[in-house]
Parts: structure tokens; sequence; C-alpha cells
């Protein structure tokens, strides 16, 4: 079963801020949340990742609620080259060392038009 | 720097034929993930390497799939007598030493079985 929940799609307009919703009510206590995103013909492409702070970088921002049931990605001026599939993924943790698969949903795809 | 290389970039077999995919990964970084991706669809788990150990293959389908990295670096993917169910985009990742160290991607293999 898949352990997080994201809107199959989302428009958003070319210099507005887009703000990408995540739902992980399973999360346990030790496990990251990590976002990625997948431009057509590419492989995907790490964005940032969190535990329970909130997460700024250079490509976006993560706002992780304060119960860790759900998450935001924040793209602050998104520009033509953001559209692509977005995955918010909750790290598996197999094993004590915790082999760190990730396990990739359906995601949303994000199309940004001028 | 460089990053996930991987080789080729587009496969053509015929059924039955064995394929051989190829994996450079960022240079110094222990892990590496072999992930099979369907079309339209997310990434999925195939293999985990640390260094040379391949220490979890639970996501390979079948025993016609087969991966190595003999010196812990270059990683190759090998599929015997293929069937068109294995047609997909193939992808590596690589990540550094550290239980929460994102994963890099290369731009897959995509393998086409006729």
């Amino acid at each position: 079963d898949a352990k997080t929940t994201q809107p199959p799609s989302m428009d958003c307009a070319e210099g507005r801020a887009a703000n990408l919703p995540c739902n992980h009510s399973t999360i346990s206590g030790n496990e990251y949340v990590y976002w990625y995103r997948q431009i057509h013909s590419q492989g995907p492409q790490y964005i940032i990742h969190g535990l329970k702070n909130n997460e700024t970088n250079e490509m976006a921002s993560l706002i992780i609620t304060e119960d860790r049931k759900s998450s935001t990605l924040i793209l602050p001026h998104a520009t033509l080259r953001d559209t692509a599939v977005y995955y918010c993924i909750v790290r598996v943790v197999d094993s004590p060392d915790s082999w760190g698969k990730l396990q990739f949903g359906a995601g949303t795809q994000v199309v940004v038009t001028p | 720097g460089a990053g996930v290389s991987q080789s080729p970039r587009y496969k053509v077999a015929k059924r039955g034929q064995d394929v051989a995919l190829r994996c450079d990964p960022i240079s110094g970084h222990v892990s590496l993930f072999w992930y099979q991706q369907a079309l339209g669809q997310g990434p999925e788990f195939l293999t985990y390497f640390q260094n040379e150990a391949q220490l979890d293959k639970s996501g390979l389908p079948s025993d016609r799939f087969f991966a190595e990295r003999p010196e812990g670096s270059v990683s190759t993917l090998k599929i015997q007598r293929t069937q068109q169910e294995d047609s997909a985009v193939y992808l590596c990742a690589s990540s550094p030493r550290g239980r929460h160290q994102p994963q890099h991607f290369g731009d897959g293999t995509r393998l086409s079985i006729l």
C-alpha cells in the first residue's frame, strides 16, 4: 500500500508560488519525508527532505505539519521548467541499517503555464 | 561534478536475448540502487548494493534478473532471456554513506523488447 497520498495533477501560473500537498498519516517517528521530481525522459531529481522542522534550499521549501501527518512542498516562483511529476516519499526503513530504498507512488503532475 | 551515468541510453532487443545495462555511480558513493519504471508509473525498487555487497534484491521480478557490483563502483544489471514485459526504463541511483542521504539518479536506460 502507498504510504503517501498526492493529488494526481495541478496547474500553476508561471511566476506564482506552487504549493504541492502530500498526506502521510501513517508516518513513523523516525521516517523522513523526501520530495523528488521527474521531468519527462529524465531520471528523478532530488529536491528536499525533512523530519519535522521546516526546510528550505535553493530549489524549494518544505513545510511539515506539527503532527507530521502531512506536508507541503513550495516552489516559490514557478517557471516553465518546473513542469514535472512531483513525488512525495516517506523513507522506508527495512532494518536498523536503513537500506533506504524509495517507494514511489503515482506523484502529482504539475503543469506550469505561461 | 559528474552525475550518475547510465549506458546505453536506449536498448532494443528481441525477445529471448540477454541484455546488460551499465551504471557508473557518483565517485565515492557507497550505496547503489536499481529501479524499474514502467510507462506512466513511478519507479519501483529492484536491488541495493552497499559497496560490493548486494544487501537487498527483494525487488528483482524473477531469477532472469541479475545485478552485480564487483569492485564497489560500476554496476551491471543483466536480464536473461528477455520477455516483452521487461520493457521499461531502468534507473540507477547512488548515494553517499549516511542513513538519510538523498539518492541521485541517472537518466536511465530505456529497454524495448520486440
